[in-house]
């Protein structure tokens, strides 16, 4: 079955330091993944994916992500931090062939000190 | 273009009620699916409609149901609502296409469901 993991709750970075969010996933056949932020009491926004190609993807507000299929990895990361950054980050998987499920990971709380 | 919409945004039922929320999806999108959201479960799939049928299906109760219309905007009914089905109900559009489709969903701001 597939799933994902991301082993950090919460994660702490000062302004201007680069932060990562961590995410490992597991599934049959080739993954298609997504990251999303989410600021209190709103939905999801989308940030980027990864579906082929390049194993670096860029994506919105500054953000890029690293797709690593021997480690099953899609670490999501940014080089300078910024105090809007903070918020509640997802990253999600998409088996092929699964229409438009999405298995999303338990989130990780990233808070950006001044 | 506008995004995805839904309402109402807040709601607060009884246990034992039943709730209909909907869902308008981006304009041109064919694919609607929602998602529960709670403390405890995180983010967790309800179903996927296109087309006005339903083609996938996450681990719910029969209590949660669905439907989408002609134009694509998508109600989701739970009936005989229990204190656990508080929670954020997410929906999220895309324009759908087949079984491997590379699509981005996009996301609405969600019903918050209050469960007395």
């Amino acid at each position: 079955a597939q799933s994902v993991a991301q082993p950090e709750d919460q994660v702490n970075v000062a302004e201007g330091n680069p932060l990562t969010v961590k995410c490992t996933y597991s599934v049959s056949g080739n993954p298609y993944l997504f990251w999303y932020v989410q600021y209190p009491n709103r939905g999801l926004q989308f940030l980027l994916k990864y579906i082929t190609g390049d194993n670096l993807v860029k994506g919105s507000y500054g953000f890029e992500a690293e797709f690593n299929k021997s480690q099953t990895s899609f670490h999501l990361k940014k080089p300078s931090a910024l105090v809007s950054d903070s918020a509640l980050y997802f990253c999600a998987v998409r088996e092929a062939g699964g229409y438009n499920k999405l298995i999303f990971g338990a989130g990780t709380r990233l808070a950006v000190h001044p | 273009k506008a995004g995805v919409t839904q309402t109402p945004r807040y709601l607060i039922k009884t246990r034992g009620q039943q709730v209909t929320l909907s869902c308008s999806p981006i304009s041109g999108h064919r694919s609607v699916s929602w998602y529960q959201q709670t403390p405890g479960q995180g983010l967790q799939f309800l179903f996927e409609y296109f087309s006005e049928t339903q083609r996938n299906k996450g681990n719910f109760p029969g209590r949660f149901s669905g439907r989408q219309f002609s134009n694509s905007r998508s109600e989701m009914n739970v009936s005989t609502l229990e204190l656990g089905d508080s929670a954020l109900y997410l929906c999220a559009s895309s324009p759908g296409q087949g079984a491997s489709s590379t699509d981005t969903q996009y996301f609405g701001p969600g019903t918050r469901l209050t469960v007395l």
